[in-house]
């Protein structure tokens, strides 16, 4: 089935430094989504990546997609304590894959004051 | 107040035990899904449903078993198979939008211990 290989598994910051999260594909996405899971919280959706080569930004956060749409990062600009958390993507690659979405492994964000 | 209602948030179980977990949305999303997370895990999908009275096996089915009666609702029976039955369970919904998978709305969800 569909899968897509998320790194790095921690990244450890301190408040204000940058971060940084890649989602790779062996094969060509549909779409790709990304979520945020708060420790002791539920995944939250952020944003979905439809276009090849899309750029969305929310404030400090910037979604990319891929020109080939096999991969796709999450760039955190400054980081704060109200980041930490796990951020996962999400993806199906269409056909007999509609219906169901696969999850990366997530990256655990710790962000140090 | 529309959402998705997980319960209970925590649940212990004797092992041996069979134990259904409650998921309810009023969001009328066609589609809904249930996925375990293990610690430091990513989130692995167990069943899916995107019509009612029909569902369709995710990537750990095995030791669970879940219904779709009503568009609202899809619980999840977590059997006495389940051989690690321990973790963190995840309901969640979507719009299917021109056969194309939404975004996904989870619930709270359930944590289940196992003694």
């Amino acid at each position: 089935g569909q899968q897509v290989m998320q790194i790095p598994q921690y990244q450890h910051v301190q408040e204000g430094e940058d971060f940084t999260t890649y989602c790779n594909s062996s094969t060509t996405l549909s779409n790709i989504q990304w979520y945020k899971q708060r420790p002791g919280g539920h995944p939250v959706f952020l944003i979905q990546l439809v276009k090849s080569g899309e750029v969305k930004k929310q404030k400090r956060l910037t979604f990319q997609f891929g020109e080939a749409k096999k991969n796709s990062s999450l760039h955190i600009t400054a980081t704060q304590t109200t980041d930490v958390g796990t951020y996962f993507c999400a993806c199906h690659a269409g056909g007999t894959s509609y219906g169901k979405l696969t999850f990366g492994q997530g990256t655990i964000l710790t962000v140090h004051p | 107040d529309g959402g998705i209602t997980q319960s209970p948030k925590y649940l212990f179980r004797k092992e041996g035990q069979n134990v259904t977990l409650s998921c309810e949305q009023n969001l009328n999303h066609d589609a809904m899904y249930w996925y375990r997370q293990d610690p430091g895990q990513g989130l692995r999908l167990i069943y899916y449903s995107q019509i009612v009275n029909d569902f369709q096996k995710g990537d750990i089915a095995e030791g669970y078993s879940v219904s779709r009666e009503k568009k609202e609702s899809f619980p999840l029976t977590v059997t006495s198979a389940q051989k690690n039955p321990t973790a963190f369970y995840l309901c969640a919904s979507s719009i299917m939008v021109a056969g194309r998978l939404d975004t996904q709305y989870f619930g709270p969800g359930t944590r289940l211990t196992v003694l």
